[in-house]
């Protein structure tokens, strides 16, 4: 069955240092994979996505995530967090094996927290 | 980038009224719109996928005459929520996917609070 795990819940960073967020996906299909910002009471920004190529991918913010097929993950990374990098972040799979139009997987979501 | 305007941003209404929240793409086409409902402190739960022209398909458990999808253009879609009671206070979400392919990303709204008294 298709899945999307996000391991950590809550991640406690200090501003500056550097960042990593799991995601393991389990996929029938070559799959696309997304990652996604949200600020409270608010939708969903798309920071990067994968779909083929190059297994590093750049996204906006500063943020890059690098597909391992392997170990079907594509974690999300940042060098140095900044305070307005708080928020929640999800981690999504589609992709054509996933039929029915695009439709996404979700993971729990981890919620990013900055202190000074 | 691509823009989704949904609204209205929070609605508060009372038990029995029937609410319709729009999601809109502004700057493409958008063949295929889905609808998601949010809970507190959780991740997004698939309610439908609205096709331009035909019938939403809905995920199981969502029962279609309470939510209602009418996708009769490209760039509008709307979910009404009909006789809305208290358990049907939620964060509702939409987005709309690029067309040109199931690789092309999902771009969301900002979206709905829903409150029920």
């Amino acid at each position: 069955a298709q899945s999307v795990t996000q391991p950590d819940i809550h991640i406690t960073v200090s501003e500056g240092a550097s960042l990593e967020l799991r995601c393991n996906y389990s996929y029938g299909a070559t799959p696309y994979l997304f990652w996604y910002v949200q600020s409270p009471g608010q939708g969903l920004q798309l920071l990067l996505k994968y779909f083929s190529g190059d297994t590093l991918v750049q996204g906006i913010k500063g943020f890059e995530a690098e597909f391992k097929r392997s170990q079907s993950s594509f974690n999300l990374r940042k060098p140095s967090v900044h305070w307005s990098d708080a928020a929640e972040y999800f981690c999504a799979v589609g992709g054509a094996g996933f039929n029915q139009g695009g439709k996404l997987i979700f993971g729990q979501g981890t919620e990013l927290s900055v202190k000074p | 980038g691509a823009v989704v305007s949904q609204h209205p941003s929070r609605v508060i209404c009372k038990s029995g009224t029937s609410v319709k929240i729009e999601c809109r793409s502004l700057d493409f086409q958008a063949t295929t719109m889905f609808w998601y409902r949010q809970f507190p402190k959780q991740s997004l739960m698939l309610m439908a996928t609205s096709n331009e022209g035909s019938k939403a398909t809905y995920e199981q458990g969502v029962e279609k005459d309470k939510f209602l999808i009418n996708h009769a253009s490209l760039t509008l879609s709307t979910l009404t929520v009909t006789s809305a009671h208290p358990e049907d206070s939620s964060f509702y979400i939409c987005s709309a996917r690029e067309p040109a392919g199931l690789s092309q990303p999902q771009h969301f709204g900002d979206g709905t609070r829903l409150s029920i008294l």
